[in-house]
């Protein structure tokens, strides 16, 4: 069964630490891995795309690492801001055309 | 703004009433996808389009829910007599795809649906 697990649910930290943010998959045959971004009442926005033979991939403060043996993606985020609060949901994709997407992890940055 | 939009951004309805979403996709993208979020879980997949056909439904989208896509460019989703399990988030998002590859979507604001 394609599936997509992320842990932890939900994550508070304060500002200016950093976080990593997990996702397992099982889906077959994988063809990419997405991390986006949710603010609350907001559609998803795109932070990073991966394929099987990317191993880690950046975008700013945000940093994906892809394990396709493990089927094992991470979201790490250095020096978060407030405006890093939101949800942050795993999709990945079966044969460029079915998307599985994660329940996400809501993430709660404190001043 | 060249993105995704979706219409309205809010609806409340009383129960047993339709209500009719549409979705103004990036328009050079051939593939428009419909997703039901509920508070707390990620997008449930709906149904989707290439150009004007709708290839996919999934078993979530009751004979109460249909979605047409006419001309290939704006998509419409219509719940007929809503019930308050149909509250959530209807999000739409766009895509570009070559042959049976779809590429990034990319997703509009949403829109809140509350049945009272």
């Amino acid at each position: 069964k394609n599936q997509v697990e992320q842990s932890p649910q939900s994550l508070i930290i304060l500002e200016g630490k950093n976080c990593t943010l997990q996702c397992n998959y099982t889906v077959s045959p994988f063809s990419n891995l997405r991390w986006y971004k949710q603010d609350t009442g907001r559609g998803p926005v795109s932070l990073t795309i991966m394929t099987f033979s990317e191993n880690t991939k950046s975008n700013g403060r945000y940093t994906a690492t892809l394990d396709a043996d493990t089927k094992q993606s991470s979201l790490h985020i250095t020096a978060s801001q407030l405006s890093d609060s939101a949800s942050y949901i795993c999709v990945v994709s079966a044969n460029f055309n079915k998307f599985y997407f994660g329940s996400g992890t809501k993430l709660n940055v404190k001043p | 703004d060249t993105g995704v939009s979706q219409d309205p951004r809010h609806k409340i309805t009383k129960r047993g009433q339709n209500v009719t979403f549409r979705c103004d996709p990036i328009s050079e993208h051939n593939r428009l996808y419909w997703y039901r979020q509920t508070l707390g879980q990620g997008p449930e997949f709906l149904t989707y389009f290439q150009n004007e056909a709708q290839l996919e439904k999934s078993r979530l989208l009751s004979d109460r829910f249909s979605a047409e896509r006419p001309k290939g460019s704006f998509s419409t989703l219509e719940i007929q007599r809503t019930e308050q399990g149909d509250s959530a988030m209807y999000l739409c998002a766009s895509s570009y795809s070559v042959g049976s590859s779809s590429y990034e979507q990319y997703f509009g604001p949403g829109t809140r649906l509350t049945v009272t």
